[in-house]
């Protein structure tokens, strides 16, 4: 199946400054690439996504960009607020039928005010 | 619209007992997915469904089993409870295959099932 790998696992961040999250698959087919965050106890939700023919997405603060090439996909916070602290997600489809997404294993995001 | 609703919220359990995990979605999607989340592994698939009447296996399905009876409802059963799988279990939804050539569609969460098995 897909692999995805996700780094950092832990990022703190002070208030108003950046944060850049990197993510990695094996499968060059893959064309979805979505980002989940997930605030303490609950549900996770999407917050960007970016399908292949498209090398960057921005909606506000939050900002996606895809190289296809090295196969990886990167989330960009900018101006962190504390209500940006949660572990966000990245995912892409399993080669497989591309019926299922395979997910990273998470990133914790603290941001200090 | 509520969206995909999961119950219970919550459920202790002693080994070996049985029990069905409830998944309910409202947006008539076809797909649905059953996840299992713990510390530091992120969101493991367990079983998955394409459409109504159908199921198949992810990526940790031992000891787990399910149904999709209803195009709404996707149950998830525990024949003989165990304690590694203590866990918080989120129940998903997609209108369409996540990675369908034409552009996928992101998945729907209901707000998980904490289970502890003791």
């Amino acid at each position: 199946g897909e692999n995805v790998e996700q780094h950092p696992s832990t990022l703190s961040v002070q208030e108003g400054d950046s944060a850049v999250i990197k993510c990695t698959y094996s499968d060059s087919a893959s064309n979805y690439f979505p980002w989940y965050k997930q605030e303490l106890g609950k549900r996770p939700q999407l917050i960007i996504d970016i399908r292949s023919n498209v090398g960057e997405k921005k909606d506000q603060r939050i900002a996606v960009t895809l190289n296809k090439t090295a196969k990886h996909f990167s989330l960009h916070i900018t101006e962190t607020q504390p209500e940006d602290s949660a572990v966000y997600f990245c995912a892409a489809p399993n080669r497989r039928g591309y019926q299922k997404v395979t997910f990273g294993i998470g990133t914790k995001l603290q941001v200090i005010p | 619209n509520a969206g995909v609703t999961q119950t219970p919220k919550f459920r202790v359990l002693k080994t070996g007992q049985s029990m069905t995990l409830l998944c309910a979605q409202d947006m008539n999607h076809e797909y649905m997915y059953w996840y299992r989340q713990d510390p530091g592994m992120g969101l493991r698939l367990i079983h998955y469904s394409v459409g109504e009447g159908t199921t198949a296996k992810g990526e940790v399905p031992d000891g787990y089993n399910v149904s999709r009876l209803k195009k709404q409802n996707f149950l998830l059963g525990l024949e003989s409870a165990a304690p590694s799988q203590t866990s918080v279990y989120f129940c998903a939804s997609s209108p369409i295959a996540p990675g369908i050539l034409s552009g996928g569609q992101p998945q729907h969460f209901g707000d998980g099932t904490r289970l502890s098995i003791l």
